[in-house]
């Protein structure tokens, strides 16, 4: 069975602080995909990241960056200056296959972030 | 066109009625799916359709019923439904042939209401 835990349900920050959401997970599998999701309050799900069992490489997008440690099975997300506009509930999920064969997700819980300006 | 559309975005509907929820993308995705996510909870898959034809059925019950008629277009059939069917309603497509491998694209839901 695969498990994505999110330990943060919610935090505080004031504008411009950096802030780091966690994401671990557990999965059997060797080959298997990581994700991250922005929900804002407006209901719709925004892809932000994707990240194969392969690569370890960490990623920097603009304020955004990414470290993906397979040796403690984390997947971390970190927002420098936070912005207003970030406020919203993140979401990580892992797909990989099931006992099947068939292509499994599963989301973390989410992590509501609100930022105060 | 980069968006997936959903309607209606509000329903409230009693238990006997029957009703639809559809969602339409024009990205050329062959692969869409229909999420039900309650409050404050993540997203649970219930159906995966892949190249028209329904490949993920996550033990849905059967008073919800997907149809896919064509490749942009994907409908979600109500019949019968109980109070605690009460969620949003996520539609999501994704590009390439791997299915939840792939990023997807979400609409913005269906906040549907049982009474």
């Amino acid at each position: 069975a695969q498990k994505v835990t999110q330990a943060q349900t919610e935090i505080s920050v004031v504008e411009k602080e950096d802030v780091t959401l966690d994401c671990v997970y557990e999965t059997r599998d060797t080959t298997y995909y990581l994700f991250w999701y922005k929900q804002p309050p407006s209901g719709e799900l925004v892809f932000l990241i994707r990240r194969n069992s392969f690569d370890e490489q960490n990623e920097i997008s603009g304020r955004y960056s990414w470290n993906f440690q397979k040796s403690t099975s984390s997947f971390n997300f970190t927002i420098t200056a936070s912005q207003v506009v970030d406020s919203a509930v993140y979401f990580c999920a892992l797909t990989s296959p099931d006992s099947g064969g068939y292509q499994k997700v599963t989301f973390g819980t989410g992590t509501k972030l609100q930022v105060i300006p | 066109d980069t968006e997936v559309t959903q309607t209606p975005k509000h329903l409230v509907m009693g238990m006997t009625n029957k009703k639809s929820l559809k969602c339409e993308q024009h990205m050329g995705h062959r692969a869409m799916y229909w999420y039900k996510q309650k409050a404050k909870k993540p997203p649970e898959l219930m159906f995966v359709y892949s190249y028209e034809k329904l490949s993920i059925n996550e033990s849905v019950p059967s008073r919800f019923s997907p149809e896919c008629p064509n490749s942009s277009l994907l409908n979600l059939h109500l019949h019968a439904l109980q109070p605690e069917d009460s969620a949003l309603y996520l539609c999501a497509s994704s590009p390439g042939t791997s299915g939840l491998y792939n990023e997807q694209f979400f609409g913005p839901g269906t906040r549907l209401t049982v009474l």
